[in-house]
């Protein structure tokens, strides 16, 4: 069935280094995929996404790769700050039956330390 | 702009009791609504989207139903809960046209069945 494998489940960085979460998906017909982050007790927002006609996308500190072919997309965020610090949620979509059916990584869990 | 409100932000339920949880979306005509669950510390699991008033579909078999008497209001709705339906749910909504559409998230609920 449709999948996807996010990793690493946690990641500590000092303020100031890079993260990168690495996403993978299962289903070839995925067309879009964004990113959110969840802070504690509060939903999940957007933070950037990409559509499956781009490599690569860019947004101040914060960029996504695709690579369609392996299958697999990235966030890389640059010069941490404390307030980075939040579970991050990949997924994949496609439209099927109507609707947004969006497939979620399981998350990652970002520190950031000053 | 859009917004989306979702409402109770906390409840403590007895095991058995009724459960009413409503959302409501602002700014957007015929939006495709979802019913998250997100168990502790885990990634998000779609149980109902719907893509018109009374059309309403589920993704998991479970001790929850869902109902959308209005355009822009969808409830979640339980008749007896079950300690294993505590968690954190989001409602979310996405535009209906196109392929690849944003899903944008409430600030959830939690809820804890004692």
């Amino acid at each position: 069935g449709e999948n996807v494998e996010q990793h690493p489940s946690t990641l500590s960085v000092q303020e100031g280094d890079s993260a990168v979460i690495k996403c993978t998906y299962s289903d070839s017909a995925s067309n879009y995929f964004p990113w959110y982050k969840q802070e504690l007790g509060k939903g999940p927002q957007l933070i950037i996404d990409i559509r499956s006609n781009v490599g690569e996308k860019k947004d101040q500190r914060i960029a996504v790769t695709l690579n369609k072919t392996a299958k697999h997309f990235s966030l890389h965020i640059t010069e941490t700050q404390p307030e980075d610090s939040a579970v991050y949620f990949c997924a994949a979509s496609k439209v099927s039956g109507g609707y947004n059916k969006l497939i979620f990584g399981a998350g990652t869990r970002l520190a950031v330390h000053p | 702009s859009q917004t989306i409100h979702q409402w109770p932000a906390t409840l403590v339920q007895p095991v058995g009791s009724p459960l009413s949880l409503e959302c409501t979306v602002e700014g957007t005509s015929n939006p495709n609504l979802y019913w998250y669950r997100q168990a502790a510390g885990r990634g998000l699991q779609l149980l109902f989207y719907s893509v018109g008033i009374g059309q309403i579909s589920s993704e998991v078999p479970q001790n929850l139903s869902a109902s959308r008497p209005q355009d822009r209001q969808f409830i979640l709705s339980s008749k007896k809960l079950l300690l294993s339906d505590s968690g954190f749910y989001l409602c979310a909504w996405s535009a209906i046209q196109g392929s690849g559409n944003t899903i944008y998230f409430g600030e959830g609920s939690w809820l804890t069945v004692v």
